[in-house]
């Protein structure tokens, strides 16, 4: 069975930093390429970056790229999202998604992510 | 960015209805050179995550229920339930892959009359 689960959300000030991890398991991770998607009330859901099967080519939206960085382990069989300079408007629902070549066909439970003073 | 629209933003059904939902993309989801429309279809029922349904405007995944059915191509896209299921009450979204961002349409939840 596929599994994803997110870890590393919080609560975290405007201008700080929080990495958010993805351990896969139920697949082979080295041959799927994987992606971050959040989640708000207002914006709904929104594809924030995904990154190739073996971490080469990585592809952000607009208004992360600089601040957001993903990456992955496939010893670890993890990705992560090194999010930085974080804004109120990053606050939301973070899932972790299998992104085989387009779809995403798999998704975690999602990582709460607060940015407020 | 491609947006995508999706109506009506929430139905009352009931139990055994044919159900209809549309999605439209600002511009062509069909790629010319193999004929492929970059649409998804995803179901997301209260405090789950998304579920993928159907993919390439008409595919069903393997597990998705054959009442589920996907159409369309271009801009023009619709999933229709033919006999809606009590487990079926959920927000549906299409997503578009045809560019990056890949962008969602903001839903179409389904509730019970």
């Amino acid at each position: 069975e596929v599994q994803l689960v997110e870890s590393g959300g919080g609560l975290v000030q405007p201008g700080r930093s929080l990495k958010l991890s993805c351990a896969a398991s139920g697949f082979t991770f080295s041959n799927y390429g994987m992606a971050w998607v959040r989640q708000t009330p207002t914006k709904g859901l929104e594809w924030v970056a995904s990154i190739s099967t073996g971490g080469g080519n990585t592809y952000y939206r607009d208004s992360v790229k600089g601040r957001f960085t993903i990456s992955r382990d496939n010893a670890k069989n993890t990705q992560y999202l090194q999010m930085d300079s974080l804004r109120s408007e990053d606050t939301a629902t973070y899932y972790c998604a299998r992104h085989p070549s387009y779809v995403m066909d798999a998704w975690g439970q999602g990582a709460s992510v607060t940015v407020s003073s | 960015d491609i947006v995508m629209t999706q109506t009506p933003s929430s139905q009352a059904v009931s139990a055994g209805e044919k159900v209809t939902m549309s999605c439209k993309s600002s511009q062509s989801l069909l790629y010319s050179e193999n004929k492929k429309n970059y649409l998804a279809w995803y179901q997301q029922k209260p405090g789950q995550s998304p579920k993928l349904l159907i993919s390439w405007a008409s595919t069903r995944e393997s597990g998705v229920p054959d009442r589920f059915i996907g159409s369309g191509s271009g801009t023009d896209f619709t999933l229709t339930i033919s006999s809606v299921q009590a487990e079926d009450l959920a927000v549906y979204y299409c997503e578009q892959y045809y560019d990056t961002p890949y962008t969602f349409g903001a839903g179409t939840k389904l509730e019970l009359k």
